[in-house]
């Protein structure tokens, strides 16, 4: 079926660098994507969304990139910082039959940010 | 002031047992959803309900039944335990089932042997 993934399962980086995590989906009909950051013991926590009418949108030190075209979604952090370690994942929301919030996660990328 | 939170947060059973988990969201949040996440961090939807009705049921064994007493409250009961079941079991909640920011509870990690 399907679903969303990762490009890099792991992204180390020293603090203070911008860092980039990738994420590729492959629903044409997903309308809505949405990140989230996962420390380690702890649920996941949302950082940003974005809808697919958009294919930029900004947050505090964090932007999401969306290219429809070739269904990529980015996930970009402005030096980064030890506390930003973490699973990053994005997860989609497709369009089509039953919208009842249902999100359909990726994998993850591990980002360790090292000091 | 904790948002959405789970009891346990550690579960050790053996297989065969019958055990719950239990969550609770204080947000006034209308739906409620149940995901499993494996070894592997991957994060799957498998239940939700919105306003005590259940409306999403993902292909999960039967062994796996959600009861809702009110908006507030989703337990999963899970019954004939399985060495397979061993995750981490995510609560989360959203405003309304058209919302998609969901918030999630710490997670509680059952450990079958």
């Amino acid at each position: 079926g399907e679903s969303v993934g990762l490009h890099l399962p792991t992204l180390s980086v020293q603090e203070g660098d911008n860092s980039i995590i990738n994420c590729a989906y492959s629903n044409s009909a997903s309308d809505y994507f949405i990140w989230y950051k996962q420390e380690s013991g702890k649920g996941p926590q949302f950082i940003i969304d974005i809808r697919s009418n958009m294919d930029k949108r900004q947050g505090q030190r964090v932007t999401v990139l969306l290219n429809k075209t070739v269904k990529h979604l980015s996930l970009q952090i402005a030096a980064t910082q030890p506390g930003d370690s973490a699973v990053y994942f994005c997860a989609e929301k497709n369009a089509g039959g039953t919208s009842y919030g249902k999100l359909t996660f990726g994998q993850g990328t591990i980002l360790t940010v090292h000091p | 002031d904790t948002a959405v939170s789970q009891t346990p947060k550690y579960l050790v059973t053996q297989m065969g047992n019958d055990k719950s988990i239990k969550c609770e969201q204080n947000l006034g949040h209308d739906t409620m959803y149940w995901y499993k996440q494996d070894s592997k961090k991957f994060l799957k939807i498998m239940f939700s309900y919105n306003n005590k009705e259940l409306i999403i049921n993902e292909t999960v064994p039967n062994r796996f039944s959600p009861k809702s007493p009110d908006k507030a409250h989703l337990n999963l009961h899970i019954n004939s335990l399985e060495l397979g079941d061993s995750a981490v079991y995510f609560c989360a909640s959203s405003q309304a089932s058209g919302a998609y920011e969901q918030y999630f509870g710490p997670g509680t990690r059952l450990t079958v042997t």
